[in-house]
């Protein structure tokens, strides 16, 4: 079984500066996808970016950026000149491709306050 | 709109009264699923489906009871709630199963059980 920490519970930037959230995960599979969601004040959640285990290039998404160590089972995301908007709760999950039901894991996630 | 559509959004009822929560998606997507969600946990998966008629076991899903007569939806049935299923309740769907397309999340709805 897998499982996700995020050992980060609150986090707080100003305004356009650099924020890192930490991902840690723990699994015996090597075919595997890492995702962060944001959710906001709505609870919606939402997609901010993937990233295939298979791939050593760390995906990036605009102002989003990885930082992805497979050796030591991390997934860190950077959120560049941090916006207001950015204000929501952002979890990591684990999908496991070898597990045909294609779960995602959750971590339980970081709130992130951006200051203005 | 390319969407995953709840309802409801909140909900309050009593102990042991049934009640469903609906999940529809206009995308055609084969592959579909229901998280609860609660504090300190993150998201749980509680029951999938594959395709029409193909439904399986996610990782909790007691109480729960799920069908998927159509493609487009994925009602989600608590035939006693109780208490412990007080929670936030999220369908998602995806394009197949076989891959690995971004999930798509629905609003999610508020489920209060006295």
């Amino acid at each position: 079984a897998q499982t996700v920490t995020q050992s980060q519970p609150e986090m707080s930037v100003q305004e356009a500066e650099t924020v890192t959230l930490s991902c840690t995960y723990d699994t015996s599979e090597s075919n595997y996808y890492l995702f962060w969601y944001k959710q906001p004040p709505s609870r919606q959640m939402i997609l901010v970016i993937r990233q295939e285990a298979y791939k050593q290039q760390n995906a990036t998404e605009n102002r989003f950026s990885v930082n992805f160590q497979k050796a030591a089972k991390s997934f860190s995301l950077k959120i560049s000149d941090s916006q207001l908007g950015d204000t929501a709760m952002y979890f990591c999950a684990f999908m496991n491709l070898r597990a045909g039901r294609r779960a995602l894991t959750f971590g339980s996630g970081t709130r992130l306050q951006v200051q203005p | 709109e390319a969407q995953v559509t709840q309802n409801p959004r909140y909900l309050i009822t009593v102990t042991g009264k049934k009640l469903t929560v609906t999940c529809s998606q206009n995308m055609n997507h084969e592959y579909m699923s229901w998280y609860r969600q609660d504090p300190g946990l993150g998201l749980r998966q509680i029951y999938y489906s594959m395709n029409v008629e193909v439904t399986d076991k996610g990782d909790v899903p007691e109480g729960y009871k799920v069908s998927r007569k159509e493609k487009r939806n994925f009602p989600l049935i608590l035939e006693s709630p109780s208490p412990n299923q007080t929670s936030l309740y999220f369908c998602a769907s995806s394009l197949t199963w076989s891959g690995v397309e971004t999930q798509y999340f629905g609003p999610g709805t508020r489920l209060l059980v006295l």
